[in-house]
């Protein structure tokens, strides 16, 4: 069975940085793409970056282009997202994804809370 | 960058009914596109890939089509347990992006 459980997610102020982690069991974790996408509070799904299965191809939307790096550790199965110079606008939960050929995501975390507030 | 509308925002329909929800792309992404299903507080669920495949486990009364720009999920005949907000999504091209949501409510 494929799981895929975030961690990491906490306040933080304006201006700080944080990790977010997502730790991945039941499949071949290095044989497929994983993605962030997040979802603040009441609002829509926003993609925020993917990484392919060898971590060599990263995509970011241009919302935190600049300030978040995603990374992965394929002998840990876990996916990474590095995020500074945090706004208030990324208040968010946020969830990995595992990609599935082109690009659809057909398994979900439960999502981490980051709160952004001063 | 690709832009995702879907209409409606929200929809408000009974069980039983058949309803129908559309999502345009601002240009051409094929069929790479997908639909999920969110219910309050949980993750996004996979239902519909590549316009029109169903996802292994999803109830045949979920069904989608479209090329190009414009895409239709459709429920055929609505179950309790399809009150939620479902998203499209489109994966032709980075930056990926979903459309804004509908919500389903119980008429």
């Amino acid at each position: 069975e494929v799981q895929l459980a975030e961690s990491g997610g906490g306040l933080v102020q304006p201006g700080g940085s944080l990790r977010v982690s997502c730790t991945a069991s039941g499949f071949r974790f290095s044989g497929d793409a994983m993605a962030w996408v997040r979802q603040a509070p009441g609002k829509g799904l926003e993609w925020v970056s993917s990484i392919s299965g060898g971590g060599i191809s990263t995509f970011y939307a241009d919302s935190v282009k600049g300030r978040c790096t995603v990374s992965r550790d394929n002998s840990k199965n876990t996916l990474y997202l590095e995020m500074s110079n945090l706004r208030v606008e990324d208040t968010a939960v946020y969830y990995c994804a595992k990609g599935v050929a082109r690009g659809q995501f057909d398994h979900w975390g439960q999502g981490t809370l980051v709160t952004v507030s001063s | 960058d690709i832009q995702m509308t879907q209409t409606p925002s929200t929809l408000s329909a009974s069980v039983g009914d058949r309803v129908t929800i559309a999502c345009r792309a601002s240009r051409s992404i094929s069929s790479w596109l997908a639909w999920y299903q969110q219910k309050p507080g949980k993750a996004p669920k996979l239902l519909i890939y590549q316009a029109s495949s169903l996802e292994s486990g999803v109830p045949s009364r979920f069904s989608g089509s479209g090329f190009a720009t414009e895409f239709t999920l459709t429920i055929s005949s609505l179950q309790p347990d399809d009150f939620a907000t479902y998203y499209c999504h489109q994966y032709n091209s980075y930056p990926y992006s979903f459309g804004q949501g509908t919500k389903l409510e119980i008429k």
